[in-house]
């Protein structure tokens, strides 16, 4: 069935650095996504997200991109720094709006 | 206080047994979810509720049943245990408009 996926398990970036997740959707229907962190023993946070009728949206250190063309998303974290190491979800919502469609997730390790 | 608690954080059961996991929530919402997750995977559905008296079955349900005791309680039960339903458990809440909150988990351990 449709999905969501990331193109990277792993990302691994020096402190101060830019980070890049990617995120690919299938189900063209989606009109509602959200970027979750997951720390190591704690549940989902919700970092940022983004509507299917907007291309970009950015919070404080954090943008979301989003192509609808491709079904792309990517989450851009600026001067990252060891605080934002975590697994970093991406979830779709359909029309239905009734839960999320969870991606498998990738680990950012930031170091020093 | 933490808006979405979770007990029991932590509990190691054996094959067979039934065991209830219980999920709060002061946030007032009415939408309460219950999600696993394995090691190294993102979170599946297992059940959710739109309010107290609408449950319904998510994409995992199978081994799984839920209660709606009230707006701001829904537990989880495991009517008998298996090893494979060793993972972490999250509830989550959403007031409808598309973000959910999460709870900080149960791990279980089916032996």
């Amino acid at each position: 069935g449709e999905s969501v996926g990331l193109h990277l398990p792993t990302l691994s970036v020096q402190e101060g650095d830019n980070s890049i997740i990617n995120c690919a959707y299938s189900n063209s229907a989606s009109d509602y996504f959200i970027w979750y962190k997951q720390e190591s023993g704690k549940g989902p946070q919700f970092i940022i997200d983004i509507r299917s009728n907007m291309d970009k949206r950015q919070g404080q250190r954090v943008t979301v991109l989003l192509n609808k063309t491709v079904k792309h998303l990517s989450l851009q974290i600026a001067a990252t720094q060891p605080g934002d190491s975590a697994v970093y979800f991406c979830a779709e919502i359909l029309n239905s709006g009734y839960a999320l469609n969870f991606g498998k997730g990738t680990s950012l390790l930031v170091t020093p | 206080d933490a808006d979405v608690t979770q007990t029991p954080r932590n509990r190691i059961t054996k094959t067979g047994k039934r065991i209830m996991l219980e999920c709060s929530q002061t946030k007032g919402h009415d939408r309460m979810y219950w999600y696993r997750q394995d090691p190294g995977l993102g979170l599946q559905l297992i059940y959710y509720s739109f309010d107290v008296k609408d449950i319904n079955k998510g994409e995992i349900s199978d081994g799984y049943s839920v209660s709606r005791q009230a707006q701001a309680k829904f537990s989880l039960s495991l009517e008998s245990a298996i090893p494979n339903q060793t993972a972490l458990y999250f509830c989550a809440t959403s007031d409808g408009r598309g973000e959910q909150y999460f709870g900080p988990g149960t791990r279980l351990t089916v032996t």
